[in-house]
This record gives C-alpha cells, sequence and structure tokens, in this order.
C-alpha cells in the first residue's frame, strides 16, 4: 500500500504566474481534499473532489481550481498568484463511504514561494 | 470562523514530564481528531475520538473529550525529544467533508 505523494517539493513562481501541485491518493482511496497552510497557522481547507467532481469548498476564490483524475490523483492550479498564496499546500486522501467521509491521510505537502 | 483555538499556543518542557494540550471549538461535532507535524511539513493521525467518547487512550496520549464545554485536551507523558513538533485539533464540518483545524500548538521537548 503507498502512501499520499505531492511533487513538487517545492516551488518558486512570480506574481501573476499560475501554478499546478499534483497529489496521488493513497491507494483504494477515492477522495482527495486539498488544504492550504500559511506560516504559523493551522490548515486552511480549500476544496475536496470525489470521483471527479468537487464536493465542498472552502472561502478561497475562484483561481484557486482543481481537477481529479478516474485513477483518483489530483490537481491544484491557482491562477494570477500573489504574494499571500505563499504556503505549504497540502493534499489528503480518504475513502468515501456512504455513511461519510473518513479519516483523512495527508501527504509531506508543496512549498510555494510566490516572490 | 469555524476554525477551533488552541492553548497554549507554545509549550517548552523537558524531556520525561507530560505535556497537555487543549482545543475548544465551535460548532456540533461528530468526532475531533489530532494531527502532529514535524517542521511544517505533513501531517500525521495521531488519534480519533467519538462524539460519545469522553476519554480516549493510545500508548502515550491521552485524550478527553467534553461536548458541553466544546473542548478537547491531549496529555503526552513522559515526553520525548522526538515529540517535538506541532499539534493540531480537527473535526468536520460543512456536511462532514470538511475538515477544519484548530491553531496549534507548537510543543517542544528539551532534553
Amino acid at each position: 500500500e503507498t502512501g499520499v505523494t505531492q511533487s513538487p517539493t517545492h516551488l518558486i513562481k512570480t506574481r501573476g504566474q499560475q501554478v499546478t501541485l499534483r497529489c496521488s491518493s493513497q491507494s483504494g482511496h477515492n477522495t482527495v481534499s486539498w488544504y492550504q497552510q500559511a506560516l504559523g497557522q493551522g490548515p486552511q481547507f480549500i476544496f475536496q473532489y470525489y470521483r471527479e467532481e468537487e464536493n465542498g469548498r472552502g472561502n478561497f476564490p475562484p483561481r484557486f481550481s482543481g481537477l481529479q483524475f478516474p485513477n483518483y490523483s489530483s490537481e491544484l492550479n491557482v491562477n494570477a498568484l500573489e504574494l499571500d498564496d505563499s504556503a505549504l499546500y497540502l493534499c489528503a486522501s480518504s475513502l468515501a463511504g456512504i455513511a461519510g467521509v473518513n479519516e483523512q491521510f495527508f501527504g509531506p505537502g508543496t512549498r510555494l514561494t510566490v516572490l | 470562523s469555524q476554525q477551533g483555538e488552541e492553548d497554549p499556543q507554545a509549550l517548552s518542557i523537558q524531556e520525561g514530564e507530560n505535556a497537555t494540550m487543549n482545543c475548544s471549538y465551535k460548532t456540533s461535532i461528530n468526532n475531533l481528531q489530532w494531527y502532529r507535524q514535524n517542521s511544517g511539513r505533513g501531517l500525521v493521525h495521531l488519534i480519533l475520538i467519538r462524539s460519545n467518547e469522553r476519554e480516549k487512550h493510545s500508548g502515550r496520549l491521552r485524550v478527553t473529550l467534553d461536548t458541553s464545554k466544546k473542548s478537547s485536551s491531549l496529555l503526552i507523558t513522559a515526553s520525548r525529544a522526538a515529540d517535538t513538533a506541532s499539534y493540531f485539533c480537527a473535526y468536520f464540518t460543512g456536511g462532514g467533508n470538511k475538515l477544519t483545524f484548530g491553531t496549534g500548538t507548537q510543543l517542544k521537548v528539551e532534553l
């Protein structure tokens, strides 16, 4: 069984650019959630994907978008980068059943720096 | 904001001592979880306590939950230097698919 992986580990971009972050979910998991964690803060929920559709969204603008693929891996895209987008981006996978969302398993994160 | 709050924000103790962290939250929950994060990396799930449980143990960890006060505590007994990390409480909101985290406690265990 493989765990959650994310790529790249680190990324440096400039204001106005676009970025794509990638996440491979744990084997057997069908749900991927993305979180943004600013320095010294707790993670903030961006959105969740279940069966390739967005299944809940936090308080983030539309320039934050995502995709989930048939193999349940996922991408987070951020357009028109701003300095405040600098953060650790965490991906978590889980197995959603009829009763709701189960324990989420987190990847190591991607550290994004916007200059 | 529905974000939970934790205290203390930072805690420094000697190896062998116990560390207690508290979490307060604002909504009704089905369960509450605690996570550890080392040096700004990924989160590791430590323990989950359900709303109908008052106390739960896992190794050196003891978690309590008081739903009437909307609060939880995490006790780490006989702490070790390797326990140095940030600890977060978390719970599901928004229909059960949004994990809301507390503000975190930075624990430093010194030799």
